[in-house]
């Protein structure tokens, strides 16, 4: 299966909504999880199974879509939400990231 | 408090070999299944290797198989890595994961990542 993630990266300011595609050629169910990865840091879970907010993780977060697109989106982008977000599924023993999202400064 | 530890890292000569360890605690080591990443300089994430709960699979990206030998100690709550024949290729940020709650082990979403070892393969 492949997965095309897009965009690569986008420029967006504080308070705007941020979307994010991931599309797969075949159908995953709903077995797509969200990673944000701030510079230096590990990657952190954000939504799974499309559309589950992972504890914690706050709700201006959401995941949608099934089959074979997905959507992320940040509905008022905050400060701290600056950084590159990976989509993720697994497919017969096989687990792929998207190519990611570089989230920047407008 | 769900904790994953790596080192071993370091510098190796192409052709050498290394071992990563991950040392888990504050949950139930023995029912996940584990997984190893990778992220190169200035590149993307890439999946290497997962184990199940029991050690019992074993799977391969394709890049590191042959190469790679992922594997477990229950009882020292340690998952390891094993690289031979390391290549400039293989110079990356190793990050160890623990799956989260799902009904099937290879579905379930990688809950907590350790800080992660860095590799780096030169002459």
């Amino acid at each position: 299966i492949q997965m095309t993630q897009s965009p690569s990266s986008l420029s967006a300011s504080v308070g705007d909504r941020v979307t994010i595609t991931c599309q797969a050629n075949q159908d995953i169910n709903n077995y797509l999880h969200w990673y944000q990865q701030k510079p230096g840091k590990a990657p952190k879970l954000l939504i799974y199974d499309a559309s589950k907010l992972e504890t914690g993780v706050p709700s201006r977060f959401s995941g949608g879509g099934s089959g074979t697109h997905f959507t992320f989106t940040i509905s008022s982008l905050q400060p701290e939400d600056f950084a590159t977000y990976y989509c993720q599924f697994y497919d017969n023993f096989l687990w792929t990231f998207g190519q990611g999202t570089k989230v920047e400064i407008k | 408090q769900e904790q994953l530890v790596e080192s071993g890292g370091g510098v190796v000569q192409p052709g050498r070999s290394l071992l990563l360890s991950c040392a888990a605690s504050g949950f139930s080591f023995s029912l996940y299944g584990m997984h190893w990443v990778r992220q190169s300089p200035g590149k993307g994430l890439e999946w290497v290797a997962a184990i199940s709960y029991d050690g019992s699979d074993e799977y391969y990206a394709d890049s590191v198989k042959g190469r790679f030998t992922i594997s477990r100690d229950n009882s020292q709550e340690t998952v390891y890595l094993q690289m031979n024949s390391l290549r400039s290729g293989d110079t990356a940020m190793y990050y160890c994961v623990k799956l989260g709650n799902s009904g099937s082990w290879l579905l379930a979403p990688f809950a907590s990542w350790g800080q992660g070892t860095r590799v780096t393969v030169s002459s």
